[in-house]
């Protein structure tokens, strides 16, 4: 079955990075665009970045722009998020998720989802 | 960008009520457009993509309807298992958003 497992989150100085990673098992990692979501604890989704099949396009939200940097690795059917420059608002659950539409077509919607991995940016 | 806002905000209803909530979107926008359900500690789980597609598995209580810059998502007899709250997503040009999200909970 589709499985997606995030790592990497925990407790972080602001101003530091963090790496997550996401390993993904289940499916033909390389043949899907991939999203990484974050949901503050008590709000609501936000979308980080998104990033084509085989890497060659990636988007992210302006909240994270020139801050994180969104990349895959399908050779080990892995996604990772890089953060740098963190900051107290980006605390937050991390989910790692796959986009159902088939490339070359465009983005459809997000039909799987890892269990998140928390990330909190404290000093 | 794109801001999508969700209506209400906040839901309370009764086993087997049929509830609707609407997404507006600032601009408008194509049928990339996605509704999600998310309880308590889980992830999200997908119930409606295309705007009216429902994803496959999902009980064919809800439904997806609208078009530009008005969208919703219908329950036709809630069920004790649809208490949650729901997010609308538009996938129609970066950045992606989200709604704030309507919860449901019961009266």
């Amino acid at each position: 079955q589709v499985q997606l497992v995030e790592s990497g989150g925990g407790v972080v100085q602001p101003g530091r990075s963090l790496r997550l990673s996401c390993a993904a098992s289940g499916f033909t990692f390389s043949n899907y665009a991939m999203h990484w979501v974050r949901q503050a604890p008590g709000k609501g989704l936000e979308w980080v970045a998104v990033i084509s099949y085989d890497g060659n396009n990636k988007y992210y939200a302006d909240s994270v722009k020139g801050r994180f940097t969104i990349s895959r690795d399908n050779s080990k059917n892995t996604l990772y998020l890089q953060m740098n420059s963190l900051r107290a608002e980006d605390t937050a659950v991390y989910y790692c998720a796959r986009d159902q539409g088939i490339p070359p077509g465009p983005l459809v919607s997000i039909d799987c989802w890892g269990q998140g991995t928390l990330v909190t940016v404290s000093s | 960008d794109i801001q999508l806002t969700q209506s209400p905000s906040f839901l309370s209803a009764s086993v087997g009520d049929s509830v609707t909530f609407t997404c507006r979107a600032s601009q408008g926008i194509s049928n990339y457009f996605a509704w999600y359900q998310q309880k308590p500690g889980k992830a999200p789980k997908l119930l409606i993509y295309a705007a009216s597609t429902l994803q496959s598995g999902v009980p064919s209580r809800f439904s997806g309807s609208g078009s530009g810059t008005e969208f919703t998502l219908t329950i036709s007899s809630l069920q004790p298992e649809d208490f949650a709250t729901y997010y609308c997503q538009h996938l129609n040009s970066y950045p992606l958003t989200f709604g704030g999200g309507t919860k449901v909970e019961i009266k």
